[in-house]
């Protein structure tokens, strides 16, 4: 089985750029997130959608960030313009999704954005 | 926000020994997770507890938690070189998937 394949793998850019991560979950996950990892701290949650409906964006900087998860399957993570701190790993992650209920998140090997 | 704490950040250990690693939380909560996180590579799930249980094992894996003290503890037997990575553990305060994530423990098991 497949497991959560994000692109690119790595991405450099100029400050002021825009910059577009991309995610496809594992086939069958209703739940996708967006999580940012900066170096030595755990994942933060930006975005989570079950299906193609965002249920969880508060903490994502709506000024420069947007998402979206069209059929509800595959995802985009957008950053325009980028900012030298926007500097991280950027994760995503999918689960089966039961609403109210618990379930594993399997996580993709993330993209590693530099901003110059 | 980061939710958990690790402790410690830092861990050195000769393969085969036993690696502990301890985790502080703020909230009340639904359930903790560990994840494994190698170099380069993404989160893996290890073991879920929930607020109700007090021990969960899995494999080598050994997770306790003491929800009147807001803390779990990971232990990691007869440790691989493989086992070295980051270890994180991560609070579901909802029971919604919600989840929080400390900062991490590194564990280095030499050779």
């Amino acid at each position: 089985e497949a497991g959560v394949v994000q692109s690119p793998r790595y991405k450099i850019i100029e400050k002021k750029q825009p910059v577009a991560f991309w995610c496809n979950p594992i086939s069958g996950h209703n739940t996708l997130y967006w999580y940012l990892q900066n170096l030595g701290q755990g994942p933060e949650l930006l975005i989570r959608y079950e299906n193609e409906e965002a249920v969880d964006d508060s903490q994502l900087p709506k000024d420069r960030f947007s998402a979206e998860r069209l059929k509800g399957v595959d995802s985009t993570l957008k950053i325009q313009p980028a900012e030298l701190g926007d500097s991280a790993v950027y994760l995503c992650a999918s689960s089966l999704g039961y609403r109210g209920l618990t379930d594993t998140q399997y996580f993709g090997p993330g993209t590693r954005l530099t901003v110059l | 926000s980061q939710q958990g704490e690790e402790d410690p950040q830092a861990l050195s250990i000769q393969e085969g020994e036993n690696a502990t690693m301890n985790c502080s939380y703020k909230t009340s909560i639904n359930n903790l997770q560990w994840y494994r996180q190698n170099s380069g590579r993404g989160l893996v799930h290890l073991i879920l507890i929930r607020s109700n249980e007090r021990e969960k094992h899995s494999g080598r894996l050994r997770v306790t938690l003491d929800t009147s003290k807001k803390s779990s503890s990971l232990l990691i037997t007869a440790s691989r070189a493989a086992d070295t990575a980051s270890y994180f553990c991560a609070t579901d305060a909802g029971g919604n998937n919600r989840l929080a994530f400390g900062k991490g423990n590194q564990v280095v098991v030499i050779p």
